[in-house]
């Protein structure tokens, strides 16, 4: 059965702090690996990820795929208080669909 | 506004009656997918269509849940005979064609009471 694991389920950080979230997966006909960020509505997208070693940046936050270890992470640095919010990791099938991990959930600390 | 629009935001019903959501996709979109989301969980796949066609229904969704895209726009999503265990945010979502990212709308929040 297609699997995608999130860890931690929750971190509580302060101003200004690094975070990495894990996301790792067990899924057939792999596609790309998809992060997502929601506050409090619907996720919102982040990264597509789909090559091994390719890290993706974007402002303070950035990514990278491990396709032989099956797992990927997301970094943020500087955090926030705007970063606090559920951070969705979901892997693409071949079809399209998306298989989402139960979240992180963040909470910045001011 | 161009991103995908979802109708009504909010619902709250009384158990046993039957519940319609509709969702509006990004236009150009041909994928449109549903999923539901609980407290404290991602969100998990209900099914999905390709222009009008319904290529996938997972096998967690009862006979009371059908879902339709006529036409390949619109998609509506259907709820018989609800259930307190229905309460859920009910997502859609749609992408360009399969493999690229999909991109979600605000959701509609189901209460049954």
């Amino acid at each position: 059965e297609d699997k995608v694991v999130q860890s931690p389920l929750s971190l509580v950080v302060h101003e200004g702090d690094t975070v990495t979230l894990n996301c790792s997966y067990e899924v057939t006909n792999f596609r790309s690996l998809l992060w997502y960020k929601q506050e409090k509505k619907a996720p919102t997208f982040l990264f597509m990820l789909t090559s091994s070693g390719i890290e993706k940046k974007s402002g303070r936050l950035s990514s990278i795929l491990d396709k032989k270890e099956l797992f990927s992470i997301l970094n943020i640095t500087a955090t926030q208080t705007g970063d606090s919010a559920i951070y969705l990791c979901a892997v693409s099938k071949d079809t399209g669909k998306l298989i989402f991990g139960q979240g992180t959930t963040l909470q910045v600390k001011p | 506004d161009t991103g995908v629009s979802q109708n009504p935001r909010h619902k709250i019903t009384k158990r046993g009656q039957n519940v319609t959501f509709r969702c509006d996709p990004i236009s150009e979109h041909n994928r449109l997918y549903w999923y539901r989301q609980t407290l404290g969980q991602g969100p998990e796949f209900l099914t999905y269509f390709q222009n009008e066609a319904q290529l996938e229904k997972s096998r967690l969704l009862s006979d009371r849940f059908s879902a339709e895209r006529p036409k390949g726009s619109f998609s509506t999503l259907e709820i018989q005979r609800t259930e307190q265990g229905d309460s859920a945010m009910y997502l859609c979502a749609s992408s360009l064609v399969q493999n690229t990212e999909a991109f979600f709308g605000q959701g509609t929040r189901l209460t049954v009471v």
